[in-house]
């Protein structure tokens, strides 16, 4: 099974507020998690990535939580900003076996509201 | 440029038409990808292209779909005879190595077929 899954399709938040954003997977062999920031007309950005390994990953407001037992992964935007309005992708691939490419989950429109 | 290059941004086309979308990669990268981004939906894998390796075409939709990459740099995307359905922001990406190494995307171009 290669489907991502994300949810919520759309998120509204206050400033200054926590954006939490969760994703499932099903093939225990993803050896790579990033997440993606889109802005419109533009294409995606990675925000920040982690690998099976670790737990968590925290750069700045932004903290990957990995739980592998459980086959799931989220994203919390700390301390949001209306400039982090845009449309957040959670992605996982195969590294090594498949070269990087990425299945994508459907994506997160989020609203951060001043 | 230092960024993936894609053209044109924008494409119109009648239904049965083919069209060429081209991206250039940033220099150096060994890597490149082809996704597709409807409207309202997730970004797909079209096909993937390492260096000299045969290139992975698993996600093509159709035959009517192809790809090429020329000297290891330019890729070209093909759509032949287009439908309605074709109609979607294709997005390239390229990386250094590919597997472990961060993909960095173009603007992409929207094609809409009428």
């Amino acid at each position: 099974q290669q489907q991502v899954k994300q949810s919520p399709q759309s998120l509204i938040v206050q400033k200054g507020g926590i954006s939490i954003i969760n994703c499932a997977y099903e093939n225990t062999a993803f050896d790579y998690f990033p997440w993606y920031q889109q802005f419109p007309g533009k294409g995606p950005a990675l925000l920040i990535a982690i690998r099976p390994d670790v737990s968590e990953k925290k750069e700045g407001r932004f903290t990957i939580s990995f739980n592998k037992s459980a086959k799931q992964f989220s994203l919390h935007i700390m301390d949001s900003q209306p400039g982090d309005s845009a449309t957040y992708f959670c992605a996982a691939s195969k590294q090594v076996s498949e070269g990087g490419k990425l299945i994508f989950g459907q994506g997160t429109e989020l609203s951060v509201k001043p | 440029g230092a960024g993936v290059s894609q053209s044109p941004s924008n494409k119109v086309t009648e239904k049965g038409k083919d069209v060429e979308l081209r991206c250039d990669p940033i220099s150096g990268h060994t890597a490149l990808y082809w996704y597709r981004q409807s409207l309202g939906q997730g970004l797909e894998f079209l096909i993937y292209f390492q260096g000299n390796s045969a290139p992975d075409k698993s996600g093509l939709p159709s035959d009517r779909f192809s790809a090429e990459r020329t000297g290891g740099s330019v890729s070209t995307l093909t759509i032949q005879r287009t439908q309605q359905e074709d109609s979607a922001v294709y997005l390239c990406a390229s990386s250094p190595m590919g597997g472990n190494t961060e993909a960095f995307f173009g603007q992409g171009t929207r094609l809409t077929v009428v």
